[in-house]
């Protein structure tokens, strides 16, 4: 079993639409949670932490359930700019992360 | 400005030979790290780093080596022990463990 699962999409939304989406993870004794933002053939870029409590950032909300052991990520009022791969990220030991394999969205004027 | 620096961009070599990457950063950060990401695959943990001089091999360390001479630099060498080597090489350093990790622009390196 993968240590971090996404679906894949791709999630193909309009503008101006929500989209969300979530990522489970295998080890309970994860400590750390991030989402990334990846475009084409480009380095991943951390989009935002994600705290026990939720967390928002701007358009932005992370959610974590630690019981059900899965993150999630919604975007509202997409933007044609936020079309990528978002990858889901875990800390579970020292300085080590694992990471989903991502999942794509694209967005649709 | 402070970040991450990789080069080269674009690298192709002839199946059996070693290849260089580099990698230097500018942030004081003390932690780096190797990924290579495959299509389809999240990133994979090659080696890292979390202080200088010290090194320890992550998930698919077989066929790869560092060096940790200096803080600011962190070069990994792909041998011709690595059975599949062509991919999308990513670095990245930090500042904690808590905190996330900031990536380089990355190498692809195709093995001919």
């Amino acid at each position: 079993r993968k240590e971090v699962e996404q679906d894949p999409g791709p999630f193909n939304v309009p503008e101006g639409a929500t989209v969300a989406f979530n990522c489970t993870y295998s080890n309970s004794a994860s400590q750390s949670f991030f989402w990334y933002r990846q475009d084409c053939r480009k380095e991943p870029k951390l989009l935002m932490s994600v705290y026990s409590s939720g967390n928002e950032d701007g358009r932005f909300t992370a959610q974590l359930n630690r019981a059900s052991q899965y993150i999630s990520l919604l975007i509202r009022d997409s933007k044609l700019s936020d079309s990528a791969t978002y990858l889901c990220v875990v800390r579970y030991n020292d300085y080590k992360l694992s990471f989903g394999a991502g999942t794509t969205v694209t967005v649709r004027a | 400005d402070g970040g991450i620096t990789q080069s080269p961009k674009y690298l192709f070599r002839k199946e059996g030979q070693n290849v260089t990457l580099s990698c230097e950063q500018n942030l004081n950060h003390d932690a780096m790290y190797w990924y290579r990401q495959d299509p389809g695959q999240g990133l994979r943990l090659i080696y890292y780093s979390q202080i200088v001089n010290d090194f320890q091999k992550g998930d698919i360390a077989e066929g790869y080596s560092v060096s940790r001479e200096k803080k600011e630099s962190f070069p990994l060498t792909v041998t011709s022990a690595q059975k599949n080597p062509t991919a999308f090489y990513l670095c990245a350093s930090s500042i904690d463990k808590g905190r996330g990790q900031f990536f380089g622009p990355g190498t692809r390196l195709t093995v001919l």
